[in-house]
């Protein structure tokens, strides 16, 4: 099983609609979540953190922790086309200095 | 401040060479990781170091691949006798340990093709 699973996609939405993305992890003790977009040929950005059970919100993106059932979500209300790209889900174990482990990204794009 | 800086952005090398990949990161962070991304794929850990020392190297894919740290600063990913799978983008990040909030930083990584 690997640490970090996402949906690989590709999710297609259109234009205005709310885009959700998945990620799920193994280790129950798992404290930082981070979300990051990452463009073709670009390095991966990040999109937001959470590590407290429930919502919270950033602009248009929505992160939500569910650690009783070990998921993160990110949902991007609004869509524009501007935010097709892959989006990575990382999560830090401990919360310290330890190795990440990422997903393998979900591909989104967002029709006009 | 500065980013994360990575150099060369772009190297074109024959197969069987050695390569140099470097990686500036953030003054101030302490922990650096490298990652492997081949197209279309997603990141493949290689390494991380927290200081000069690398706790888990457990991503190195053989022998040919070393990493090294010096000053708690700038890295250095020397791949031995290139290899035409060792084709990839490399990146480099780097992150303030110790805190939960802190996420990690990415360079713009070094693109390599070995011919």
């Amino acid at each position: 099983q690997k640490e970090v699973e996402q949906n690989s996609g590709p999710l297609s939405v259109p234009e205005g609609a709310i885009a959700s993305l998945n990620c799920t992890y193994s280790d129950r003790g798992s404290q930082s979540f981070f979300w990051y977009r990452q463009y073709s040929g670009k390095s991966p950005e990040l999109i937001m953190f959470i590590y407290s059970n429930g919502d919270k919100e950033d602009g248009r993106f929505t992160a939500q922790l569910n650690k009783a059932s070990q998921y993160v979500s990110l949902l991007i209300r609004d869509s524009q086309p501007s935010d097709s790209a892959t989006y990575l889900c990382a999560v830090n174990p401990r919360g310290t200095g330890n190795q990440f482990y990422f997903g393998t990204g979900t591909s989104l794009t967002v029709i006009p | 401040g500065a980013g994360v800086s990575q150099s060369p952005s772009n190297k074109v090398t024959e197969k069987g060479k050695d390569v140099e990949l470097r990686c500036d990161p953030i003054s101030g962070h302490t922990a650096l990781y490298w990652y492997r991304q081949s197209l279309g794929q997603g990141l493949e850990f290689l390494i991380y170091f927290q200081g000069n020392s690398a706790p888990d190297k457990s991503g190195l894919p053989s022998d040919r691949f070393s990493a090294e740290r010096t000053g708690g600063s700038v890295s250095t990913l020397t791949i031995q006798r290139t290899q035409q799978e060792d084709s990839a983008v490399y990146l480099c990040a780097s992150r303030i340990p110790g805190r939960p909030n802190q996420p990690q930083h990415f360079g713009d990584g070094t693109r390599l093709s070995i011919l």
